[in-house]
């Protein structure tokens, strides 16, 4: 069965400091990952999604296969970072399967 | 662009009645799915149309329903309340053209029911 896990309810990381959010998946076909992420008193909103390879607000996450990962980073996490961070599974045309969220605290 | 619009953002109903929750989609976006958003269960799929026709469903009883309409708004339907129906309920649009097509959500609807 599909499944997204996160094991982390919260994280609590110092301005500056390097933030890792786990994401871990299963699924026996090829994933198509995502993050999410909601501000507060904001929408959910895309962050990034494995497919482009791309870093958006210094965030980048690498698919692991093997490890079936799509754990998020960045270097140096900023104040505005605070937000809670969902990692997305999409199995077949738009039915995605969410992780329980994290929410990332970064202390001045 | 305006984004994925629903309506109303609060309800209050009692146990046993029905709900009708109303979404309009990004301009040019063909796919609309519905998600339940609680505390403890987090955010469940409840089901995606595409072009008015339902492609996708999740693991809920059949008094959760939804439509979708020629100009792609969706609504949402749930009949015979009961009290873990309280949530927040979330639609999202996309292209659904793709699997890597990303979902734009609205700011959804809390539902209490009592």
């Amino acid at each position: 069965a599909q499944r997204v896990t996160q094991p982390e309810k919260l994280l609590s990381v110092f301005k500056g400091a390097p933030v890792e959010l786990k994401c871990n998946y299963s699924y026996s076909g090829s994933p198509e990952l995502f993050w999410y992420v909601q501000y507060s008193r904001q929408r959910l909103q895309l962050l990034l999604r494995h497919i482009s390879r791309e870093s958006i607000k210094g965030f980048t996450a690498d698919l692991n296969k093997g490890e079936t990962s799509f754990h998020l980073k960045k270097p140096f996490a900023q104040e505005e970072d605070s937000a809670m961070y969902y990692c997305a599974l999409s199995t077949n045309f738009n039915k995605f399967y969410f992780g329980s969220g994290t929410k990332l605290n970064v202390k001045p | 662009k305006a984004g994925v619009t629903q309506t109303p953002r609060y309800l209050i109903k009692t146990r046993g009645q029905q709900v009708t929750l109303s979404c309009s989609p990004i301009s040019g976006h063909r796919s609309v799915s519905w998600y339940q958003q609680t505390p403890g269960q987090g955010l469940q799929f409840l089901f995606e149309y595409f072009s008015e026709t339902q492609r996708n469903k999740g693991n809920f009883p059949g008094r959760f329903s939804g439509r979708q309409f020629s100009n792609s708004r969706s609504e949402m339907n749930v009949s015979t309340l009961e009290l873990g129906d309280s949530a927040l309920y979330l639609c999202a649009s996309s292209l659904g053209t793709g699997r890597s097509s990303p979902l734009h959500f609205g700011n959804g609807t809390r539902l209490t029911v009592t």
